[in-house]
């Protein structure tokens, strides 16, 4: 069974970079049929996706946040990991990692998520 | 970007059926058969009910259905269980990025 499962600091200070590491274990990060992928979550609000990345590292971003994001993978590890920089207040939320195939375009496998905090 | 528009909430009564619309564009819904459905219970990761418009992974209900007819998409759940109580968000494909919907909440009275 596929799990992924995300770390990293869950409180970041406004202006400075969010880091967080999504591990995948019982599969291959390196499989050619899935993207893996990034989405959060603010408080109270909607899913919103940040980016995606392939095993060879080919990335998509979020137009709206394209400046602030680095995703990276490390096929060694089976893991992929996210930066966000530049956070504000705004940037306050659940982080999810995800597995979607690229065929139907879905995020079939989920990570339970993190709660990263932007505050002083 | 904009977000698919979605109902902020609907309801219905056990075994009785709902349906949940999601609005996009020419860019988005109207331009591919890549919309897919998440159901998200409180304090849990999404779930993925639908895919590619109409189709359940295994597992998933059969009492849940997808349909798309232009820029708008739409999840029917028949037959309304205590259980489906919980946030529905739709998202598609948009060429290189994906966008979802802001996301209904589904009230089971």
């Amino acid at each position: 069974q596929l799990q992924l499962q995300e770390s990293g600091p869950g409180l970041v200070k406004p202006s400075e970079t969010l880091s967080l590491t999504c591990t995948v274990s019982g599969g291959s990060i390196s499989s050619s049929s899935y993207y893996w992928g990034w989405i959060r979550q603010p408080p109270g609000k909607g899913l919103e996706w940040i980016g995606s990345i392939y095993y060879s590292g080919s990335t998509y971003y979020n137009p709206s946040l394209k400046s602030r994001v680095t995703i990276s993978v490390d096929t060694s590890k089976n893991q992929f990991s996210l930066k966000l920089s530049s956070v504000t207040a705004a940037d306050t939320a659940v982080y999810y990692c995800a597995r979607h195939t690229i065929a139907a375009a879905a995020f079939d496998y989920w990570g339970q998520g993190t709660l990263v905090t932007v505050s002083s | 970007q904009s977000a698919l528009t979605q109902p902020a909430s609907v309801s219905g009564s056990p075994g009785q059926s709902i349906t949940i619309s999601c609005t996009g564009t020419s860019s988005d819904v109207g331009s591919y058969n890549l919309v897919s459905w998440y159901q998200q219970h409180p304090g849990k990761a999404p779930k993925l009910m639908i895919y590619e418009v109409s189709k359940r992974p295994s597992g998933v209900s059969n009492r849940f259905s997808g349909s798309k007819s232009g820029n708008t998409a739409s999840l029917t759940i028949s037959g309304l269980q205590a259980e489906d109580e919980a946030d529905y968000y739709c998202c598609s494909y948009a060429g290189t990025r994906w966008v979802f919907g802001g996301g209904t909440k589904l009230t089971v009275l």
